[in-house]
């Protein structure tokens, strides 16, 4: 069975400083797909970034970027300039190739709390 | 808005009691999840529709709760005999056709007090 894992319950940084969020998964599949999402104090989950397994090119866009390494089974977030708009929980998400909904799995989230 | 809607978005109830939870996905999307989260805690499935057929049900869902999705379209989520551990958010997501595990539009959730 698949398991997402974010070993960071909390994280708190200044304004303007770099945060990693990391995130580790299981899978036995060699096909699955990687999911992060955010979800701010209003509660709805807002979806960041979709990754295939075979897809190991790192990503960014603006202040976000992941880096996906399959030797580690890792694919973590980083976030550039943090902003107090940044605080949020944030929540790592695996999906093996078959879309059924068990196969859909998050991790219990890292809250990150930006100060001014 | 074409987004995920929810109703109600809060419901408190007493023990006891039946409730029901409305979802309407974002229309082109043939794919509709119910997940329900608590504090601290991740989303966790409960059920999923691919258009009306409900293809899988977490062993979350016990004998109380029933969804159902008559035409493909919107779905229902109804909690029968209501226990104060049901209280939590209960999220739908939706997710367009296509090969590949696709991403989800959540709504806003529907938070359930259980008095």
């Amino acid at each position: 069975a698949q398991k997402v894992t974010q070993a960071q319950t909390e994280i708190s940084v200044v304004e303007k400083e770099d945060v990693t969020l990391d995130c580790v998964y299981e899978t036995r599949d060699t096909t699955y797909y990687l999911f992060w999402y955010k979800q701010p104090p209003s509660g709805e989950l807002v979806f960041l970034i979709r990754r295939n397994s075979f897809d190991e090119q790192n990503e960014i866009s603006g202040r976000y970027s992941w880096n996906f390494q399959k030797s580690t089974s890792s694919f973590n977030f980083t976030i550039t300039a943090s902003q107090v708009v940044d605080s949020a929980v944030y929540f790592c998400a695996l999906s093996e190739a078959v879309n059924y909904g068990q196969n859909f799995v998050f991790g219990p989230g890292t809250r990150l709390s930006v100060l001014p | 808005d074409t987004g995920v809607s929810q109703d109600p978005r809060h419901k408190i109830t007493k023990r006891g009691q039946n409730v029901t939870f409305r979802c309407d996905p974002i229309s082109e999307h043939n794919r509709l999840y119910w997940y329900r989260q608590t504090l601290g805690q991740g989303p966790e499935f409960l059920t999923y529709f691919q258009n009306e057929a409900q293809l899988e049900k977490s062993r979350l869902l016990s004998d109380r709760f029933s969804a159902e999705r008559p035409k493909g379209s919107f779905s229902t989520l109804e909690i029968q005999r209501t226990e104060q551990g049901d209280s939590a958010m209960y999220l739908c997501a939706s997710s367009p056709p296509g090969s590949g595990s696709r991403e989800l539009f959540f709504g806003e959730g529907s938070r359930l007090t259980v008095l």
